[in-house]
Parts: C-alpha cells; sequence; structure tokens
C-alpha cells in the first residue's frame, strides 16, 4: 500500500520554509526521499533508518518517527530551485530492494 | 560514469504492435526493477529483479513482460500494447542484498504514448 504524503500541492515564495509530510500504515524500515524536475529522472536527497534519526543536507533536512511510521521533509529558506515534486519512498525491512512510493508533492517555489 | 540507461527516451507506437523498451545499468547491481509514473498517481512498480533469471510482479504487472539474462540489462517489454499504457517509464536499480541502505538509481525515463 502506498505511503500518504501531504500536501498535494504546495506554493511558497522563495525564502519561505516548507513541511512535506509521509505517512505509512506500515512499520518501516527506511524512508527514502527523492526530487524530480518537471520531464527529469527522481534525484535521491536523502534516506532515514529505523531509529528516528534526522539527517541534513544544506537547507534541507529530514525526520523520521518509526513509532508513528511518518516521515516529514524540511526545506528552509525555500530557494527557486527547490520546485520539483517530491516523492517519499519507504522499505519495510532492513535492506529491502523494494521501494514503495508516495504519490508525489508538488513544491512550487515562486520569486 | 556510473549511471542506468534507457532506450529509448521518447515513443509513440499503435496498439498492439509489440515494442521494447531497454535498460542497462554499469554498477553490477544486482536488483532492478521498471516503474511507471502516472499524474497523481507517483511511481508505481511494474516488474523487478533480485538477481540474473529471478523476476517477480511488482504493483502493476498486467500487460508487461521482463527478463534479466544479463545482470546489466533488464528491458520491459509490451507484447501488445494498449493506449492504457501510455506512460512515463523509469527503470532503477540498487545494490541488492548487499546493500544496507539500497538507494535507487533511476534512469533518465522513456515517454510512451500508445495511440
Amino acid at each position: 500500500q502506498q505511503p500518504v504524503q501531504s500536501p498535494q500541492a504546495v506554493i511558497l515564495r522563495e525564502g519561505e520554509d516548507a513541511v512535506i509530510n509521509c505517512s505509512s500504515s506500515k512499520a518501516l524500515y527506511s524512508v527514502h526521499w527523492y526530487r524530480q524536475k518537471h520531464g527529469e529522472a527522481p534525484v535521491f536527497l536523502m534516506i532515514l533508518l529505523k531509529g528516528g534519526e534526522q539527517k541534513g543536507h544544506e537547507k534541507i533536512s529530514a525526520s523520521f518517527n518509526e513509532k508513528k511510521q511518518q516521515s516529514s521533509l524540511y526545506l528552509t529558506a525555500s530557494q527557486l530551485s527547490y520546485s520539483g515534486t517530491y516523492f517519499c519512498g519507504t522499505g519495510l525491512i532492513q535492506g529491502a530492494q523494494k521501494l514503495v512510493f508516495g504519490q508525489g508533492t508538488r513544491l512550487t517555489i515562486n520569486p | 560514469e556510473a549511471q542506468v540507461t534507457q532506450n529509448p527516451r521518447y515513443l509513440i507506437t499503435v496498439t498492439g504492435k509489440k515494442l521494447t523498451v531497454t535498460c542497462s545499468q554499469n554498477m553490477n547491481h544486482e536488483y532492478m526493477s521498471w516503474y511507471r509514473q502516472d499524474p497523481g498517481l507517483g511511481l508505481r512498480q511494474i516488474y523487478y529483479s533480485m538477481n540474473v533469471e529471478v523476476t517477480d510482479k511488482g504493483d502493476v504487472p498486467e500487460g508487461y513482460k521482463v527478463s534479466r539474462k544479463e545482470k546489466r540489462n533488464f528491458p520491459l517489454i509490451l507484447e501488445s500494447p494498449s493506449p492504457n499504457q501510455t506512460s512515463l517509464y523509469f527503470c532503477a536499480s540498487n545494490l541488492g542484498r548487499r546493500g544496507r541502505t539500497n538507494t535507487q538509481y533511476f534512469g533518465p525515463g522513456t515517454r510512451l504514448t500508445v495511440l
């Protein structure tokens, strides 16, 4: 079953913050976050593993709460280049080869 | 350069005309998979392969076939394409059992239109 992402779409001005959520009905071992520009392949951003860790990548960070089976992606002081569709992919077990992706969240950053 | 390649990138065909989309990776990855992407539905897995000669159905396998005769290649076959298979297709690979985190590497995508 697909994880559910929220919101489905968000429009921001450059410099504003955004939070994208990913919720699963199943216990998770890993959550992967990807960003996809229109017409291009998804690009890996980061992975979070069971243990509730939080990771950061410049102004993009994420958290994973395995008890709630939820992950959140935080984009701080958004830049125009952050525009795109963000997907979470969930893995159920350690070393899981199969990822089940959410439906995506479209983020638009305006000047 | 480590990469996943797909061909063709764009294809327009007619209903019932068999086609093959090729996928190749140069990272010695064990696990390969095919996804289709449709608006509002995200990425849905069609088939996957855990190694040579080992393939299995994903979430939306109807109307597709795959084969894995070599580790690096994983072609997607549409024996009799129909308009509802019009979509954007991505091939992906990861390390497989050897990889703890198994980050997926995606190919550039193939946009297929079936008339």
